[in-house]
């Protein structure tokens, strides 16, 4: 089993449209919860962070369930410019730790 | 402030050679992490390098090697190349003791 489990995907949504995302992780160590973005052939780039409390940033927000190690990344209002794969990441050794990737779930945006 | 610096972007190679790929940190960053991403996959840890000394390694065989240079800049190393080493190969750095890492743009590794 991989360490971190996301949505195969694709989703193709309407612009508009919300999507939700969803990821598993097994390691009860994992500290730190991360979604990151990545266009195609570019490197990946930290779209933010996941906190307990739950967090949002315009129209992205970002949740965590410790007791069932799954974390969630929901947008609103889909733009064309939301089109990327979203990489659930988790970072097992504090600030001493790596970074684990899950596989990514592609997002294509329509018109 | 130039991020993080990979270099040769593109590089084709033959099973069996070898190649070296390189990375310059972002500045003030004195840890780097090497990432293997193949397509359609997330990217894999490789190893991680502090004070020039490898600190913590994923799980792929010794044919991978690296270094860190008294300026933090680092190699990743892999020999005897084979048909399923081809990937897109990603440096990043981060301040030891901080979050935040930055990744560079990559080197796109195929071997023929």
């Amino acid at each position: 089993r991989k360490e971190v489990e996301q949505d195969p995907g694709p989703f193709n949504v309407p612009e508009g449209a919300t999507v939700a995302f969803n990821c598993t992780y097994s390691n009860s160590a994992s500290q730190s919860f991360f979604w990151y973005r990545q266009d195609c052939r570019k490197e990946p780039k930290l779209l933010m962070s996941v906190y307990s409390s739950g967090n949002e940033d315009g129209r992205f927000t970002a949740q965590l369930n410790r007791a069932s190690q799954y974390i969630s990344l929901l947008i609103r209002d889909s733009k064309l410019s939301d089109s990327a794969t979203y990489l659930c990441v988790v970072n097992r050794g504090g600030s001493q730790g790596n970074l684990i990737f899950g596989k990514g779930t592609k997002l294509s945006v329509k018109p | 402030d130039a991020g993080v610096t990979q270099s040769p972007t593109h590089l084709i190679k033959t099973r069996g050679q070898q190649v070296t790929l390189r990375c310059s940190p972002k500045s003030g960053h004195d840890t780097v992490s090497w990432y293997q991403q193949a397509l359609g996959q997330g990217p894999q840890f490789i190893f991680q390098y502090y004070e020039e000394e490898e600190r913590q390694r994923g799980n792929f065989p010794d044919r991978f090697s690296g270094h860190q240079f008294p300026n933090y800049s680092s190699e990743l190393n892999v020999n005897a190349l084979l048909l399923g080493d081809s990937a897109l190969y990603l440096c990043a750095s981060r301040r030891q003791g901080l979050w935040g890492y930055t990744f560079g743009s990559g080197t796109r590794l195929t071997v023929v």
